[in-house]
């Protein structure tokens, strides 16, 4: 079993939508993250939250929301999805400061 | 702002013809540069951490090295299945956040 699980793997949603992705994790780690990836813009971060009681916003959380249910769980909403969300969402987590970041296997979400 | 650059984009080869990769930085405290191999359609796999310039770390036919500019991956005798986007990110020692690069897609054909 992989030890970061994303669902949905791929998604197809109208503009105005809510949706909700979701991601769990059997490392045991504190840290999660929620990245997206476009083509020639590389993965950038959406929110990461350092324990369950921290959430912080990443450089590009404007039309997204978190939610981290525990040390385990870490979701990601769409409040009203746009066209311009369409792209690869990873969720990731790490152990520390400094330590590597473990990937999940992305959901593919296309707005239409 | 930090940043991370990577070269060439693409990057073509015959199986066991070598080459290098390029990853440039700028970022205010190194706190480690780490390197990612990801296949269409999956998530991105850690392959090394660099922490300090001169360190060096390999695995396979891959090693990666560490300047206070820049990293290399170097790629010995590639085989067609080290076909993949190679991911450069840096992390500085405030924010402990992952910047990622665009990556460099690597094609090895037999």
């Amino acid at each position: 079993d992989a030890d970061v699980t994303q669902t949905p793997r791929n998604r197809i949603t109208k503009t105005g939508k809510r949706i909700m992705l979701e991601c769990s994790q059997t490392k045991g780690h504190d840290r999660m993250y929620w990245y997206r990836q476009d083509p020639g813009l590389g993965l950038r971060l959406i929110y990461y939250s350092f324990d369950v009681k921290d959430i912080n916003k990443g450089e590009i959380s404007d039309g997204y929301s978190v939610s981290r249910q525990a040390q385990a769980k870490f979701s990601l909403s769409l409040e009203s999805a746009i066209p311009n969300q369409t792209a690869l969402y990873f969720c990731a987590t790490s152990e520390g400061a400094g330590t590597e970041a473990f990937f999940g296997q992305g959901t593919r979400l296309t707005v239409v | 702002e930090d940043q991370v650059t990577q070269s060439p984009e693409a990057l073509r080869l015959q199986e066991g013809e070598s080459s290098s990769l390029n990853c440039s930085y700028t970022v205010s405290g190194l706190r480690g540069l780490f390197w990612y191999r990801q296949d269409p359609g999956k998530g991105p796999e850690f392959l090394f951490t660099l922490y300090s310039a001169g360190e060096e770390k390999e695995k396979e036919r891959l090693k990666a090295t560490l300047t206070k500019k820049e990293s290399f991956l170097h790629i010995t005798a590639p085989k067609p299945e080290d076909s993949a986007t190679y991911l450069c990110a840096v992390m500085n020692t405030g924010f402990q956040k992952l910047v990622f690069g665009t990556g460099t897609r690597l094609l090895v054909s037999p």
